[in-house]
């Protein structure tokens, strides 16, 4: 049983339609990733966020929008997507969330939840 | 930026074989960490490493961090059924977050 737990695990939603996915670690982290994972694309990190506050958007369009209420819990906010936006959302968490990384440092370690297939029709 | 090269993209192989990949880079790396993917699961951390010319066995598995931190391989001895997967290489390095390789896909044939 992962310590990270995504939820919906699928869900397929119209172009029109508002959606959340959830996410909620259990390992007393600090800090909460989104990813997505495309077919025959590496790992994309969307956010980051450490202890509640946002230190990573990687250029996302504005109709995914990221919610974190406290370090446990991460939402991801969709709206008005377009199919190719289907994909595997994955949530992610870490001890913390340094910038300058130190050799040994092994805090940013990151542990995944099992995803959740979004498919946008 | 940075990205990492990982080999092979694709493997298939025989039951008890032994696997070898691996990930390399242009850039050094602080930290090598390898991860596998079962077909509608999330990665599941397999193997951690934070110190160049580390070796770190899980089981079947060892990986090891390059001397020179630009590289990393990821050996599965015996390999079983259940092996097969995607692999990901992915490294830490100064500024930037987790760069993530593009995947070893395994098939073991029994």
């Amino acid at each position: 049983e992962t310590g990270v737990t995504q939820t919906p695990r699928h869900l397929v939603m119209g172009m029109t339609n508002k959606k959340s996915l959830k996410c909620e670690q259990h390992l007393g982290h600090n800090a909460m990733y989104w990813y997505k994972q495309s077919a025959k694309k590496p790992l994309e990190l969307m956010f980051v966020y450490n202890f509640k506050e946002q230190t990573e958007n990687n250029s996302v369009p504005s109709r995914f929008s990221p919610e974190c209420p406290n370090s446990s819990h991460l939402f991801l906010h969709l709206h008005t997507l377009q199919p190719e936006d289907s994909a595997l959302y994955l949530c992610a968490s870490s001890q913390e969330y340094k910038k300058t990384f130190n050799r040994g440092f092994s805090g940013n370690t990151i542990y995944f939840g099992e995803g959740s297939w979004l498919t946008v029709v | 930026g940075q990205q990492l090269n990982q080999s092979p993209q694709s493997m298939f192989i025989q039951e008890g074989e032994d696997v070898s990949m691996n990930c390399t880079s242009s850039s050094i790396f602080n930290t090598w960490l390898w991860y596998k993917q079962e077909p509608g699961e999330g990665p599941v951390l397999l193997i951690a490493l934070y110190k160049a010319g580390e070796l770190t066995s899980n089981g079947r598995l060892t990986a090891q961090f390059g001397i020179t931190r630009k590289d990393s391989f990821l050996n599965i001895s015996a390999s079983i059924p259940s092996d097969v997967g995607i692999y990901f290489c992915a490294g830490l390095s100064g500024n930037t977050p987790l760069v993530f390789g593009k995947g070893t896909r395994l098939s073991v044939i029994a």
